[in-house]
């Protein structure tokens, strides 16, 4: 599977818009990209993926670009609750590597009043 | 439905010592994990499954083993602690038959003096 980039942290206010980038440059053609997110002390919860196309759903909206080699997060209206760590990950769809997901070290948002 | 459920949340084991950590769903998902987090890194697969009677090493497999007897249910047993096991460990399960996303337990937090 590709590996990613992210930055280590990142602020965002309360209510504004907190855009998270991923790098993937190597990412493959059937390579998924998926978000998590981890509150502190609480297992990782599943935000969002896609393959190539902008994906929305409750929590987030996920941008990724033509060429598929970054992609972007989007909480629209950061809340507190949203602080936490946030994890791109990029996965294969083969037997292999369906569940095996590649943590790094993510990027810490801290959403502040 | 209760989803993914880990018991103990926390244990303290002396060096030497071996226990079991429980992992059940209620998802009927064929595919389960286990993974560790060490303070301040992201998640390491340790053992995976499949199926019931299916299983398969990941990323940091020594020292721990797995069974897998029927789909809910995916223990994880520590033979003969060591401090290195010293971390938090979460047990996870998603669909088996796409990218599915992964469903996490609340974690078990694991002290080994």
């Amino acid at each position: 599977d590709a590996k990613t980039t992210q930055p280590p942290s990142m602020d965002c206010a309360e209510g504004r818009a907190a855009n998270l980038p991923c790098n993937h440059s190597t990412i493959s053609g059937n390579e998924y990209v998926y978000w998590y997110r981890q509150i502190h002390s609480q297992g990782p919860q599943y935000i969002i993926h896609g393959l190539k196309n902008n994906e929305t759903n409750e929590m987030a909206s996920l941008i990724i670009t033509e060429d598929r080699k970054s992609s972007t997060l989007i909480l629209p209206h950061a809340t507190l609750r949203d602080t936490a760590v946030y994890y791109c990950i990029v996965r294969g769809r083969t037997t292999d590597s369906w569940g095996k997901l590649q943590f790094g070290a993510g990027t810490q948002v801290v959403v502040t009043p | 439905n209760a989803g993914v459920t880990q018991t103990p949340k926390f244990r303290i084991l002396k060096i030497g010592q071996s226990m079991t950590l429980q992992c059940t769903q209620d998802m009927n998902h064929n595919y389960m994990y286990w993974y560790r987090q060490d303070p301040g890194m992201g998640l390491k697969l340790i053992y995976y499954s499949v199926g019931a009677g299916i299983t398969d090493k990941g990323e940091v497999p020594n020292g721990y083993n797995v069974s897998r007897s029927t789909t809910e249910d995916f223990p994880l047993r520590l033979e003969l602690a060591a401090p290195s096991q010293t971390s938090v460990y979460f047990c996870a399960s998603s669909y088996g038959t796409g990218p599915g996303d992964q469903y996490f337990g609340p974690g078990t937090r694991l002290l080994v003096l």
